[in-house]
């Protein structure tokens, strides 16, 4: 069964304006975290935000926040004020398991491009 | 202070050679995962290695494909005998020792495409 679901291969967003991109996750463990990733067309991994699972309030780190509905299963990525450097490719990850075993599973990912 | 190092950044092999991807972890960090990302999809987890141990290879192939991490060294993954479906894109991440509570402690090297011809 898959771990994390993107929904959305592709999306178009207007220059300023806000995107959403979807996760779902399916896990059975109590303690977990998830992360959004961008890859740019150069293919580095960049670390954008983490949710861990005990975590009460959501996540921000500037333009990106991230929406956790835990009992929903969802951690969407919430980009606000597009920018043109913002057109990518988005991946959601999740970390489960014992506490000394950091391996993450991937959705398949959401490709955002920005419209000036 | 240096991020995560992969070498090669491209490598083109011949079907039936060998393909041999090097990642050095960041300073301080004795953990290494090895990811796979195929063209058009997410990154899939092959192995995690401490220091001389393989911890977790529940993603490694059955053949062909191994990994270590030497006391002294970088990581390698080796690939024998490469077939087409090898070409892909593979990320090496590490993390600390003694990774903290928050958990995001996992950083990516560029990764390194491999293209079997």
């Amino acid at each position: 069964a898959q771990k994390i679901t993107q929904t959305q291969p592709g999306m178009f967003v207007q220059e300023k304006e806000a995107v959403t991109l979807d996760c779902t996750y399916d896990t059975s463990d109590q303690s977990y975290g998830l992360f959004w990733y961008k890859q740019p067309s150069s293919g580095e991994m960049i670390f954008l935000i983490y949710q861990g699972s005990y975590d009460e309030q959501n996540a921000t780190e500037g333009r990106y926040s991230l929406n956790f509905q835990k009992a929903r299963k969802s951690a969407n990525l919430v980009i606000s004020a597009s920018q043109l450097g913002d057109s990518a490719m988005y991946f959601c990850a999740m970390r489960e398991g014992p506490s000394n075993d950091y391996k993450l599973s991937f959705g398949a990912g959401t490709t955002v491009t920005v419209r000036a | 202070n240096a991020g995560v190092m992969q070498n090669p950044r491209h490598l083109v092999r011949r079907r039936g050679q060998e393909a041999r991807l090097r990642c050095s972890p960041m300073k301080g960090h004795s953990h290494v995962y090895w990811y796979r990302q195929l063209p058009e999809e997410g990154l899939k987890f092959m192995v995690y290695l401490q220091k001389e141990n393989i911890i977790d290879e529940s993603g490694m192939p059955k053949e062909r494909f191994s990994a270590e991490f030497p006391k002294e060294g970088p990581s390698i993954l080796r690939i024998q005998q490469v077939v087409r479906g090898d070409s892909a894109a593979y990320f090496c991440a590490s993390s600390p020792l003694s990774p903290g509570p928050s958990s995001y402690e996992q950083y990516f090297g560029p990764g390194t495409r491999l293209t079997v011809t």
